[in-house]
């Protein structure tokens, strides 16, 4: 069982260029995730989808969009990449009976 | 403006020992309490998680405790082995039109052989 896949586990971008996290699910849950993960600022939310179609902003979405073509694929976009934007993302489901957040293991973003 | 308030951001135990992290928040929207735990190169995991209607839960070694009128609530960690090692994250759920996850600071526990 995978579970969450996200691609590229790292990568060190430029500033300036367009970047795109990838993440798949293999689940069925309608609702996904972006987080990034920040020492002393925990997991903040950037983005979200309460299922395939829609998305919404969460607390920190600038510089960021989202997709959602269908129920197993949620990427995340930085349209011109800036070094604020160095940080660990995390994707993440959630199974609706229960409420658990599921995570894929973490793309790890450097923009120098 | 951090909605869940974690403390402390790091915690050094003996191992046998008990580890206690504290979190508080302010929105009473808030319904649903877990906790996660992340060890290094890895997503965080659901450990073990909390409804405002008890004070209360116990799975094995861990314990949530629930205060409602102080808008807190912490996670004991009893016979804290080295294992437990990890990053330890609380969150308070708010439904206003999606379901969505508030998360404290994180606190790194060590736990020392």
């Amino acid at each position: 069982i995978a579970g969450i896949t996200q691609a590229p586990t790292s990568q060190i971008l430029a500033a300036g260029r367009r970047m795109t996290l990838r993440c798949t699910q293999d689940m069925r849950h309608n609702a996904m995730y972006w987080y990034r993960q920040d020492l002393g600022l925990g997991l903040r939310l950037i983005h979200y989808s309460n299922t395939a179609g829609t998305t919404g902003k969460g607390e920190v979405p600038d510089g960021y969009s989202v997709s959602r073509a269908n129920t197993d694929d949620f990427p995340l976009t930085l349209a011109s990449a800036v070094p604020s934007q160095t940080s660990v993302y995390f994707c993440a489901s959630q199974d609706s009976n229960t409420g658990e957040l599921f995570f894929g293991e973490g793309s790890r973003l450097t923009v120098l | 403006q951090q909605q869940v308030k974690q403390s402390p951001q790091s915690l050094i135990v003996q191992k046998g020992g008990i580890s206690i992290i504290n979190c508080a928040y302010e929105n009473t929207a808030f319904d649903y309490f877990p906790w996660y735990q992340q060890f290094p190169g890895k997503g965080p995991a659901l450990l073990i998680a909390i409804r405002p209607d008890v004070s209360e839960k116990k799975e094995g070694r861990f314990t949530i405790s629930f205060n409602k009128s102080a808008k807190q609530f912490s996670l004991h960690i009893m016979d804290s082995q080295p294992g437990d090692s990890a990053t330890y994250f609380c969150a308070a759920r708010i439904i206003q039109g999606a379901q969505k996850l508030v998360f404290g600071q994180g606190t790194r526990l060590t736990i020392n052989p």
